[in-house]
């Protein structure tokens, strides 16, 4: 069975740019979710996708955007890159389709975006 | 407020030794899950342990344990046997539904390095 696929896995942009980061969960995993770590802030939660319906936010700007597809496959953007959001992106699937607090979630390796 | 520390910044182990590495939580739920994840260099979060908040025995991953003190709310990972590939972060998680058990906090680590 694949893992979480996360492409590119390197990125560098320019400030300014946009970017879009891609995610392929798991077969058969509805909800994905996406996290930033970096090394001053740590591992901070972004969003949350499950069914196509965005199901949670965390507290990031307007810039960061994301979006699921009916394969359930996901995609994070980035707007008007900054110096900040260099990071390590991270995606998770998991199978959870209801309120659930034991449910694993599976990393992919991670898109690491260098802005310059 | 929901929250994750992890007291220790870095631990040094002596391979074949047994190793704590710390983790307490704060909830106002009384169903949640916890987690523990390693890091690799290579950026993956790999899944290691889970524990449920109603759970009365600790659960147990092959070499991994997890010391859970409910009324301490702490959730200790014990490593047994530490081998090199071991080193690596380790990141103490949490899930509750304030977010629908769709997010997961994540506290800011233990870098752990196993020495020969």
């Amino acid at each position: 069975k694949a893992g979480v696929t996360q492409t590119p896995r390197y990125l560098i942009k320019t400030r300014g740019q946009q970017v879009t980061l891609s995610c392929s969960p798991i077969s058969g995993h509805r909800s994905v979710s996406w996290y930033q770590q970096t090394p001053g802030q740590g591992l901070q939660f972004l969003f949350e996708y499950f069914s196509e319906t965005q199901r949670n936010k965390g507290n990031f700007p307007g810039r960061f955007s994301g979006r699921q597809f009916s394969n359930s496959r996901s995609e994070m953007n980035v707007s008007t890159l900054e110096l900040g959001d260099s990071a390590l992106y991270l995606c998770a699937s998991s199978l959870q389709n209801r309120v659930s607090v034991n449910t694993e979630a599976f990393f992919g390796q991670g898109t690491r975006l260098t802005v310059v | 407020a929901q929250k994750i520390t992890q007291t220790q910044p870095g631990m040094f182990v002596q391979e074949k030794e047994a190793v704590t590495l710390d983790c307490t939580y704060d909830t106002s739920d009384q169903s949640y899950g916890l987690f523990w994840y390693k890091q690799p260099s290579s950026g993956e979060m790999i899944f290691l342990i889970y524990q449920g908040s109603y759970d009365e025995q600790n659960a147990t991953e092959g070499r991994y344990s997890l010391n859970f003190q409910k009324a301490r709310k702490s959730a200790n990972l014990v490593i047994s046997a530490s081998q090199l590939g071991d080193s690596a972060m380790y990141f103490c998680a949490m899930r509750d539904l304030t977010n629908q058990g769709g997010k997961l906090i994540f506290g800011q680590g233990t870098e752990l390095s196993v020495k020969p």
